[in-house]
């Protein structure tokens, strides 16, 4: 039972460039979510889904889109990368009363 | 403007001590509590919640305090072990547990052996 998988762990980009970070749950969850976490600062939430289809803002929204075609997946895309965007990311799902389960997180450094 | 602060970002207490984490808020909306804990390289792990129709919940060695009234709650770890040491994470959110979920900063315990 693998949880909440994200891919990569670690990544660094220039600034400018596009990546995906990838997120997949195997546990039939509706509701999966991107946080991002900064030193000092907690979690921010980026973006949140409730069901295949259909996704929304969180707090720090700008610079990212999601999408959630599958209930199994929810990527996040950043299209121009800039050095704000350095910070540990964060996906986590939820199906049931009680916690979030979170990934282990990708660490991506822009340069 | 955080609305969950954790005003001690770290906390040393020796093993077999009580350890005593706290977190304030500011939206008087919140209704659902919890701690996570959460290692380094590891994503967060949920540990503890609490509704606001209660004001204690416990899990073994863990029990969390809500003080509606002060806006506070406290998360109790009693005997501490040096496993413990983790960042604690205090969240809390407006409706059910399913709505999103604003985090404080955190606090960084160390349980000394």
């Amino acid at each position: 039972n693998a949880g909440v998988t994200q891919t990569p762990k670690f990544r660094i980009l220039k600034i400018g460039q596009s990546m995906t970070l990838q997120c997949a749950q195997d546990m039939n969850h509706n509701y999966m979510y991107w946080y991002r976490q900064d030193p000092g600062m907690g979690l921010k939430l980026i973006y949140y889904s409730v069901g295949a289809g259909i996704t929304d803002k969180g707090e720090v929204p700008n610079g990212y889109n999601v999408s959630r075609s599958t209930t199994e997946d929810f990527p996040l895309r950043l299209e121009l990368a800039a050095p704000s965007q350095t910070s540990v990311y964060f996906c986590a799902s939820q199906g049931g009363s009680g916690g979030y389960t979170f990934g282990s997180g990708t660490r991506l450094t822009v340069v | 403007d955080q609305q969950v602060k954790q005003n001690s970002p770290s906390l040393s207490v020796q093993e077999g001590r009580i350890s005593i984490l706290n977190c304030d808020y500011t939206n008087s909306m919140f209704d659902y509590f919890l701690w996570y804990k959460k290692y380094p390289a590891e994503g967060p792990t949920f540990l503890i919640s609490i509704s606001s129709i209660k004001d204690k919940n416990e899990d073994g060695r863990f029990t969390v305090f809500l003080n509606k009234s002060a806006k506070h709650l406290s998360l109790h770890i009693v005997p501490s072990q040096p496993g413990d040491s983790a960042v604690y994470f205090c969240a809390a959110s407006a409706k059910t547990s399913y709505d999103k979920v604003i985090f404080g900063p955190g606090t960084s315990l160390s349980v000394i052996p």
